[in-house]
């Protein structure tokens, strides 16, 4: 069975702090793997990796994918209130189908 | 663009009842699905479709129904609501990609908060 797994389910840090947020999967014919933020509203997308070894980044945030063992990681360094979401991992496989896992709640405290 | 759009915003219907929920995009998306969203579920697909005329189900498609007979649309239809589909749905479109290699991200609409008592 396809599956996506985040931990943690939740986080508190105080801001200035880093964060890594942790992905792994068990996903037939792996396509791609997706970051998205969500602030109380539809998911934002942050990243797409496919390739293993080749980290993506955009200003704090940043990705990485390894394809063998199979996981995924996304690192916030510097953390500020406005990273307060919930973080999905999203997994592309089989049949056009992108599996999500449960999300990590990320909240920074000022 | 508007993107993705989705009506209603909100919803509250009884058990029994039916409605639509609409989704509609103007980026000219072959693929377009549909994805509840519980507390501690994550997403999880309903329904999704490749293209005018061609649907097919995801993970959790019992009680809805899907038809595509354009390419912007993509409603859903609760036949007969239960308080087991109260959630947040949510509607996303992609381009296709290739037959091989799925590549791209999703757009995902504002979301519609249906509550069925």
């Amino acid at each position: 069975e396809d599956k996506v797994v985040q931990s943690p389910l939740s986080l508190v840090v105080h801001e200035g702090d880093t964060v890594t947020l942790n992905c792994s999967y068990e996903v037939t014919n792996f396509r791609s793997l997706l970051w998205y933020k969500q602030e109380k509203k539809a998911p934002t997308f942050l990243f797409m990796l496919t390739s293993s070894g080749i980290e993506k980044k955009s200003g704090r945030l940043s990705s990485i994918l390894d394809k063998k063992e199979l996981f995924s990681i996304l690192n916030i360094t510097a953390t500020q209130t406005g990273d307060s979401a919930i973080y999905l991992c999203a997994v592309g496989g089989t049949g056009n189908q992108f599996y999500f896992g449960t999300g990590t709640s990320l909240t920074v405290i000022p | 663009n508007a993107g993705v759009t989705q009506t209603p915003k909100f919803q509250v219907l009884k058990t029994g009842q039916s409605m639509t929920l609409q989704c509609a995009q103007d980026m000219n998306h072959e693929y377009m699905s549909w994805y509840r969203q519980d507390p501690g579920m994550g997403l999880r697909l309903i329904h999704y479709s490749v293209g005018a005329g061609i649907t097919d189900q995801g993970e959790v498609p019992n009680g809805y129904n899907v038809s595509r007979s354009t390419t912007e649309d993509f409603p859903l239809r609760l036949l007969s609501a239960a308080p087991s589909q109260t959630s947040v749905y949510f509607c996303a479109s992609r381009p296709l990609g290739t037959s091989q290699i799925t590549y791209n991200e999703q757009f995902f609409g504002p979301g519609t908060r249906l509550t069925v008592l």
